[in-house]
C-alpha cells in the first residue's frame, strides 16, 4: 500500500519563502513529482526527484531524502500568482507504475 | 503543440441520459489516463492505455467505459450515472506508461454535474 501526507493549507506572505512539505510510505518507490493546480483548471508538472538530493528550477527548488520518506517544495520570491494547491506524486513500481497523489497543500499568498 | 485538450468543459446529465467525454493530444504519446477529481481531493486514477490497450482500471464501475480509437483520441463513455460520481475528470497523457520520470501532461478537465 502507500500512504502519501501533505498539509492541507499554507499561508505565506508575498516575496517569502514557503516550504512544502511531502512524507511517504511506498513499497515500490520510483519517483516524485510535485504539480501545481489552480482552481479549476490542469495540475501542471513542477519538479521530479528520483534521487536524493535537491533540484533546483527558477523560483522552485525540490528536495528529496529516499531514506526518510520525505519530500519538499520550496518556493521562493512568492507572488500572488503562486496562490494555488500543490499535489506530491509518487510513482509506485509495485502499482504498475503508477502516480499516486497525495491531498495537495492548498497554499494562500497574501499581500 | 503540449496541449491536451477535453471537451466539453462543462457538462450536466441526467441519471438516465448517455454523454461522452473527449480527450485530444498530438505530442506523440503513448499513454493516455483519466482521472477522476473531488472539490479539494487529489485526482483518483481511473484508466491506463498503453499503446492503445486498457492496461489498467482501477475496479471503475461498468457505467463508465473507456475507449481509445487511436493513439492521440481517448474518450470516456458515460451511461446511467449517480449524483456522487459528479466531479472533476482529468485527462492526461505521458510518453510512455509508468516509466520513471514520465511526468504527466494534464487536460483542464470537464467539470461534470449529475442531477
Amino acid at each position: 500500500g502507500q500512504n502519501i501526507d501533505q498539509p492541507t493549507e499554507m499561508t505565506a506572505t508575498e516575496g517569502a519563502i514557503v516550504q512544502i512539505n511531502c512524507t511517504y510510505q511506498t513499497s515500490g518507490f520510483n519517483g516524485l513529482f510535485w504539480y501545481q493546480q489552480h482552481a479549476g483548471e490542469a495540475p501542471t508538472f513542477l519538479s521530479y526527484n528520483v534521487l536524493d538530493g535537491l533540484e533546483e528550477k527558477g523560483r522552485f527548488s525540490s528536495f528529496l531524502s529516499r531514506s526518510k520518506g520525505y519530500s519538499y517544495l520550496l518556493l521562493k520570491e512568492l507572488q500572488m500568482k503562486d496562490s494555488a494547491s500543490y499535489l506530491c506524486a509518487v510513482r509506485d513500481d509495485n502499482q504498475g507504475g503508477k502516480l499516486i497523489f497525495g491531498q495537495g497543500t492548498e497554499l494562500s499568498v497574501k499581500p | 503543440d503540449t496541449e491536451v485538450t477535453q471537451t466539453p468543459k462543462h457538462l450536466v446529465m441526467g441519471m438516465t441520459n448517455k454523454k461522452s467525454l473527449k480527450c485530444e493530444q498530438h505530442m506523440g504519446h503513448r499513454a493516455m489516463y483519466w482521472y477522476k477529481q473531488k472539490a479539494k481531493k487529489p485526482p483518483e486514477l481511473m484508466f491506463v492505455y498503453s499503446y492503445e490497450k486498457l492496461s489498467i482500471n482501477e475496479s471503475v464501475p461498468s457505467r463508465f467505459s473507456p475507449e481509445c480509437p487511436n493513439s492521440s483520441l481517448l474518450n470516456l463513455h458515460l451511461h446511467a450515472l449517480q449524483p456522487e460520481d459528479s466531479a472533476l475528470y482529468l485527462c492526461a497523457s505521458s510518453l510512455l506508461a509508468g516509466k520513471g520520470n514520465e511526468k504527466l501532461f494534464f487536460g483542464s478537465g470537464t467539470q461534470l454535474s449529475v442531477l
